[in-house]
């Protein structure tokens, strides 16, 4: 079975520009979240989607937005980067639900802000 | 506030020794804790679940759960130097509550 994907695997971007980041869930998994690390600490959460809809929201900036896909996968859109948005972002998938979040991450995409 | 922390180490440990790795949370409604490795440059692994007070052994790996002292450990019998990662500790709130990550504990087997 496939696990968690996503793309791109790296990518360099300058000040201001926008980025997409994407991922594929777990077959089967219908939660994705997103979660930024930042060198030495632990994976911030960002955003997470259930059944297409946005079941929570992280403390980030309105540059940060997200979506989730019939088929379950999602994407993450950063607007107006910044040097600070420097980090490996994670996508998580999980099957949902009330109880027990199990997450099972993506390899992740490294962005660099220049 | 931080909801869960972790001493950052590093935690250096000879080979074949028992390595204890420690995680406090602050939120008493937290139901479920999770351990994750992270070997650098790679992204989290799940290595371990718990649930309910007490013990639960997997393999080498051992997690310990203590709600009243809010405490949650892993300990690694037979430590290799393949168990050299970053160790995260996650605890969740159930419902539609986030996952929240400590910022994780390195810990360094010496061969």
């Amino acid at each position: 079975d496939a696990g968690v994907t996503q793309s791109p695997t790296h990518l360099i971007k300058t000040r201001g520009q926008h980025v997409t980041l994407r991922c594929s869930p777990i077959s089967g998994h219908k939660s994705v979240s997103w979660y930024q690390q930042v060198l030495g600490q632990g994976p911030q959460f960002i955003f997470q989607y259930y059944e297409k809809e946005e079941r929570g929201r992280g403390n980030f900036p309105d540059r940060f937005s997200a979506r989730q896909f019939p088929n379950y996968s999602s994407e993450l859109n950063v607007n107006a980067l910044l040097l600070g948005d420097s980090a490996l972002y994670l996508c998580a998938s999980s099957l949902g639900g009330a109880y027990g979040e199990k997450l099972f991450f993506g390899s992740g995409t490294q962005l660099s802000v220049l | 506030q931080k909801e869960v922390e972790q001493n950052s180490g590093p935690l250096s440990v000879p080979e074949g020794a028992i390595a204890s790795l420690n995680c406090t949370y602050s939120d008493r409604g937290s139901q479920s804790f999770f351990w994750y490795r992270q070997y650098s440059g790679k992204s989290p692994e799940l290595i371990m679940s718990i649930y309910s007070n007490g013990d639960k052994e997997d393999g080498r790996f051992t997690a310990q759960l203590n709600k009243a002292s809010q405490y949650v450990s892993l300990l690694i019998r037979d430590s290799q130097p393949s168990d050299s990662a970053t160790y995260l500790c996650a605890g969740y709130s159930g419902g539609y509550q986030k996952v929240t990550f400590g910022t994780g504990t390195k810990l360094q087997v010496i061969p």
